[in-house]
């Protein structure tokens, strides 16, 4: 399977700190998408990351990806009490999205 | 633009009883569709991919009988739970694919099944 696996499991930080949020897979890969889940509800795209790059940036979030080390990070600067949410990695190859495990994100105002 | 919906959003029913949830692409194609199952607290777990036009595959574990999905259309696929109990009681999610744009797809946003 190439699901990816994210730590830390559940993120605590204030308004304005620095979250980042870290996923493992086990295949090679076309590309390695990353997602929110506000809770109960449906998936929110965030970014798409191609297996030839290595780091890419969208407003507040900063993405890396290692092929080497088959890992990803996502990095949400200045965060705020809207990013309260489940991020969750999924590493795609030619047919599918595996989710990972997510990583809960909790900001606090 | 590859906005996906789904109707229900939410849906009660009684054990033994079956739910038919509806996929839609709203303006793409959708070649692929794909359907996901989401426990509380839980991340999303693929139940099947399904081709317009051919059966669906099914992921390992997942009973075919009992989740129907019909994809007849580009632009719709159905999820049938048939004879629900309450440990089918999920949030059920679609997705779809665009043969445009194949690395790319478009969730929906979801179905609450709850079954008493």
């Amino acid at each position: 399977s190439q699901q990816g696996e994210e730590d830390p499991q559940a993120l605590s930080i204030q308004e304005g700190e620095n979250a980042t949020m870290n996923c493992s897979y086990k295949t090679s890969i076309n590309n390695l998408q990353w997602y929110r889940q506000n809770s109960g509800r449906g998936l929110v795209h965030l970014i798409l990351i191609r297996s030839n790059e290595r780091e890419k940036h969208s407003g507040r979030l900063r993405v890396t990806l290692d092929t080497s080390k088959k890992s990803s990070s996502l990095l949400i600067t200045a965060s705020r009490a809207a990013d309260t949410a489940s991020y969750f990695c999924a590493p795609y190859n030619t047919d599918k999205l595996i989710f990972g495990t997510g990583t809960r994100l909790q900001v606090f105002p | 633009g590859a906005v996906v919906s789904q109707h229900p959003s939410w849906v009660i029913c009684k054990s033994g009883t079956s739910v038919k949830i509806e996929c839609r692409s709203l303006d793409f194609q959708a070649t692929t569709m794909f359907w996901y199952r989401q426990f509380p607290k839980q991340s999303l777990m693929l139940m099947a991919t399904s081709n317009e036009g051919s059966k669906a595959t099914y992921e390992q574990g997942v009973e075919k009988d009992k989740f129907l999905i019909n994809h007849a259309s580009l632009t719709l696929s159905t999820l049938t739970v048939t004879s629900a109990h309450p440990e089918d009681s999920s949030f059920y999610i679609c997705s779809a694919r665009s043969g445009r744009i194949p690395n790319e797809q478009y969730f929906g946003p979801g179905t609450r099944l709850t079954v008493t």
